[in-house]
């Protein structure tokens, strides 16, 4: 079965700076990988997808990168503002099914 | 619109006591329908998913059960809880991808989330 990895230490960036989370998968590529964003008590919102045969996708400040030769997913917030501090899940998905990773604590310091 | 709705939000239940959760999809027909669990500081683990009515697929081995007697209803159960089953449990909808799809539009969308809590 899949293994997804994101960073595990909680980040912590200056407004305005740009944050950076990954996402490290194992065995095979998924058809396309999701970014969603969860507050505290609550379900995880859809953010963004990208295909396997896409290297890059923006959002406003948003955007992903996916590289399935080295299986990782790179998601950046540019212009970080202390309303984007949440936590941070990637999941793959292949066919119906989904796999989230663990997710990575994200924290904008004004 | 789709709206997608789960109750109860919290709940404390002693344990060996049973289990029922229930969630409910609106606006939407045929959706795919999922069960996940998300301990503290972990990640959201699937549990089942339904692509129909009758049809579940268990993604783990444990003491809980999932059935979908109506379209746009899933519903978690357990004959009797563990300590280990405490957790915030999230019920989400997505559409199925058919194969004559061009976007993978099956992003998915959560419910609000049950909050329990076993002692």
């Amino acid at each position: 079965s899949q293994k997804i990895e994101q960073n595990s230490e909680a980040l912590n960036i200056q407004e305005g700076k740009t944050a950076t989370l990954t996402c490290n998968y194992t065995n095979y590529s998924p058809a396309y990988l999701q970014w969603y964003r969860q507050d505290p008590g609550r379900g995880p919102v859809f953010l963004l997808l990208i295909r396997e045969n896409e290297k890059e996708k923006r959002k406003e400040r948003l955007k992903v990168t996916f590289d399935t030769t080295l299986k990782q997913s790179l998601f950046h917030i540019t212009a970080s503002q202390p309303a984007d501090s949440a936590t941070y899940l990637c999941a793959l998905v292949t066919g119906n099914q989904f796999y989230f990773g663990t997710g990575t604590s994200l924290t904008v310091i004004p | 619109s789709q709206t997608i709705h789960q109750w109860p939000a919290t709940l404390v239940q002693p344990v060996g006591s049973p289990l029922s959760l229930e969630c409910t999809v609106e606006g939407t027909s045929n959706p795919n329908l999922y069960w996940y669990r998300q301990a503290a500081g972990r990640g959201l683990q699937l549990l089942f998913y339904s692509v129909g009515i009758g049809q579940i697929s268990s993604e783990v081995p444990q003491n809980l059960s999932a059935s979908r007697p109506q379209d746009r209803q899933f519903i978690l159960s357990s004959k009797k809880l563990l300590l280990s089953d405490s957790g915030f449990y999230l019920c989400a909808w997505s559409r199925i991808r058919l194969p004559r799809d061009i976007l993978p539009y099956n992003e998915q969308f959560f419910g609000p989330g049950t909050r329990l809590t076993v002692l």
